[in-house]
């Protein structure tokens, strides 16, 4: 039982360059997400799904997309990378939504690095 | 006024001492608060959900103050393994995308 995986663990990208991060998470959770954490900042949610083939945007979605096409996979894409997206990112699943009680899983993070 | 502050630290004590954080947020709809641990370069864990008649777990005990809308995590006999960030979390239950963590309070425990 890995819990939550995601890949890779660092990159680095030249602006304009694309990429896309995986989640997977083999606990049968509904709910996964997508946050990145700066300096200073805190977690902030870029984007969320409640299920298989569903997604939602969070608070700060601009310039990311995302895709849930199994429900153990959450794949999260920069289309056009650029210096600002500089960050780490955690993906994380529950079992049900945080307005529950039901904690939330987080894999280990991506180190990105835009120049 | 951020929705979830809390004081960044870093709190320097010895070990066996007693430390206590607060987190204070601005949403009164609020209705789940977590502390949720997070160790240098980690990701963050859970370490409690916070009850409103106060809760504890070992040497861990959570407390919230709904009317002063604040949280508070207060840490006994502490422990070289205490040393982390702690994260304040609050989520007032309507939106999956109203879950806003805090930037974190550090702690080193020291020897």
């Amino acid at each position: 039982n890995a819990g939550v995986t995601q890949t890779p663990k660092f990159r680095v990208l030249k602006t304009g360059q694309s990429m896309t991060l995986l989640c997977a998470q083999d606990m049968n959770h509904e709910y996964m997400y997508w946050y990145r954490q700066d300096p200073g900042m805190g977690l902030r949610l870029i984007h969320y799904s409640v299920g298989e083939g569903t997604t939602a945007k969070g608070e700060v979605p601009d310039g990311y997309n995302v895709s849930r096409l199994k429900k153990q996979n959450f794949l999260l894409g920069l289309e056009s990378a650029a210096p600002s997206q500089t960050s780490v990112y955690f993906c994380a699943s529950s079992a049900t939504g945080t307005g529950g009680t039901y904690e939330q899983y987080f894999g280990p993070g991506t180190r990105l690095t835009v120049t | 006024r951020k929705e979830v502050e809390q004081d960044p630290g870093p709190f320097n004590v010895p070990e066996g001492a007693t430390v206590a954080f607060n987190c204070t947020y601005s949403n009164s709809a609020s209705q789940s608060f977590f502390w949720y641990r997070q160790d240098c370069r980690k990701e963050p864990k859970l370490l409690m959900s916070v009850y409103s008649s106060g809760n504890e777990d070992g040497r861990f005990t959570a407390q919230l103050n709904r009317a002063s809308q604040y949280i508070s995590l207060l840490i006994r006999d502490s422990k070289l393994s205490d040393s982390a960030t702690y994260l304040c979390v609050v989520n007032d239950r309507t939106s999956y995308d109203k879950v806003i963590f805090g930037p974190g309070t550090s702690l080193s425990v020291i020897p």
